[in-house]
């Protein structure tokens, strides 16, 4: 079955401790990005990987930061999580980008920083 | 910048009830409009695009057409069933190049709620 995994779905964490989501896709799409859902906001883009060891900032980078080793997996990783990091988290995969392309969306990670 | 407006919620209808979510947007030169619903508990999918005006995407009853001259999207579905309860996004295709045409402008989104 064509999917986005990401994991965990739930997560509470302190102030500071680092933490990793981690977001995998099994369509051999050349085109991930993350998304975080706030109430009021919609979704807004963290980060973009066109490709293998290709990265770019979106919308809203400040405070995250992302790896492309492999073309599967884009991990979403909060250095030092503060407060204003809790939210609701999407990894998403596309064939390639474009304007016409649809994406696929993982289940979401709800993210609590304490 | 490219943005999206969508009706805010949350919408209650009656099963078989008529349903229009209104979807505006504000870009530069024409892109590819989408919505996007989200069920409880899961991620977002593809409802229906359209890629250029006049294009109506069509799926699961509901449609939507592209107007160029009204910069809309409006999504309507002649009758909601209960299993329509969800949460509906509009969203646009960022005009750019390379990777910044990936990236998905979202509205905030309308929750729908259908009664039996």
């Amino acid at each position: 079955e064509a999917q986005v995994t990401q994991n965990p779905r739930y997560l509470i964490t302190v102030t500071g401790k680092k933490l990793t989501v981690t977001c995998s896709q099994n369509m051999n799409h050349e085109y991930m990005s993350w998304y975080r859902q706030d109430p009021g906001l919609g979704l807004r883009q963290i980060y973009y990987s066109m490709n293998v060891e290709v990265t770019d900032k979106g919308d809203v980078p400040e405070g995250y930061k992302v790896s492309r080793k492999e073309k599967r997996n884009f991990p979403l990783i909060l250095e030092s999580p503060s407060p204003n990091q809790t939210s609701l988290y999407f990894c998403a995969s596309s064939l390639r980008p474009g304007r016409n392309t649809e994406a696929f969306f993982g289940q979401g990670t709800r993210l609590t920083v304490v | 910048g490219d943005s999206v407006t969508q009706m805010e919620g949350p919408v209650t209808l009656s099963e078989e009830a008529f349903l229009t979510i209104n979807c505006t947007y504000t870009a530069t030169g024409y892109p590819s409009l989408f919505w996007y619903v989200q069920y409880p508990g899961e991620g977002l999918q593809l409802l229906l695009k359209a890629t250029k005006a006049d294009d109506k995407g069509s799926n699961k009853g509901f449609e939507a057409t592209y107007r160029k001259e009204t910069t809309s999207f409006h999504l309507e579905k002649g009758s909601v069933q209960v299993s329509d309860s969800a949460v509906y996004f509009c969203a646009l295709s960022a005009l750019g190049y390379g990777g910044s045409q990936g990236n998905l402008i979202f509205g905030k989104g309308t929750k729908l709620s259908v009664k039996p």
